[in-house]
């Protein structure tokens, strides 16, 4: 079936060093996806989404770039900071009531002093 | 806002016994609701999907009478783990649809870790 992947299932990097995180997704007909963050034994938190109208979205330290020609998804985090180490995982969905969301199978992101 | 809460946290049952899980939308109502488990360094899987006042939706491969789900008001959805056994130990994780922005979008509870011996 359809699915949404992940390259890295690991990622280590410095404090203050910029991460980024890929997913791959293949079902054609998702045009919004989002990335949530999940921390040891909690639920997982929004942290940003991104429609298929745009390719590129900016929070607070995090951009999301979209490219659907690729199907490819990342997630870039500035000056990755000791808390935001967690598990990221990137979703997809199709928008127009509240369909599934095809999660991928998450990158653990670990931050070193 | 949009804040989930799920009761209890935790639990730990005896095989056999039947565990009842709460997912409660605290400040807005959601007409849809989404069960997801999460085995140790795996990814979310959906089980089903409430919608109240009516059946909710297995996927695949999820049983529907071992996993009973009622969805019984716009703000309670609750999932029952029936005859549990040592492989239905897992992370149970529920959402809430609200519309944010014009989208709709699923807040998620903080989980339901269950422990069966």
């Amino acid at each position: 079936g359809e699915s949404v992947g992940l390259h890295l299932p690991t990622l280590s990097v410095q404090e203050g060093d910029n991460s980024i995180i890929n997913c791959a997704y293949s079902n054609s007909a998702s045009d919004y996806f989002i990335w949530y963050k999940q921390e040891s034994g909690k639920g997982p938190q929004f942290i940003i989404d991104i429609r298929s109208n745009m390719d590129k979205r900016q929070g607070q330290r995090v951009t999301v770039l979209l490219n659907k020609t690729v199907k490819h998804l990342s997630l870039q985090i500035a000056a990755t900071q000791p808390g935001d180490s967690a598990v990221y995982f990137c979703a997809e969905t199709v928008s127009g009531g509240y369909n599934k969301l095809i999660f991928g199978a998450g990158t653990r992101l670990a931050v070193h002093p | 806002g949009a804040v989930v809460s799920q009761h209890p946290s935790w639990v730990i049952c005896k095989s056999g016994t039947s565990v009842k899980i709460e997912c409660r939308s605290l400040d807005f109502q959601a007409t849809t609701m989404f069960w997801y488990r999460q085995f140790p360094k795996q990814s979310l899987m959906l089980m089903a999907t409430s919608n109240e006042g009516s059946k909710a939706t297995y996927e695949q491969g999820v049983e529907k009478d071992k996993f009973l789900i009622n969805h019984a008001s716009l703000t309670l959805s609750t999932l029952t783990v029936t005859s549990a056994h040592p492989e239905d130990s897992s992370f149970y994780i529920c959402s809430a649809g609200a519309a944010s922005k014009g989208i709709e979008t699923q807040y998620f509870g903080p989980g339901t870790r269950l422990l069966v011996l």
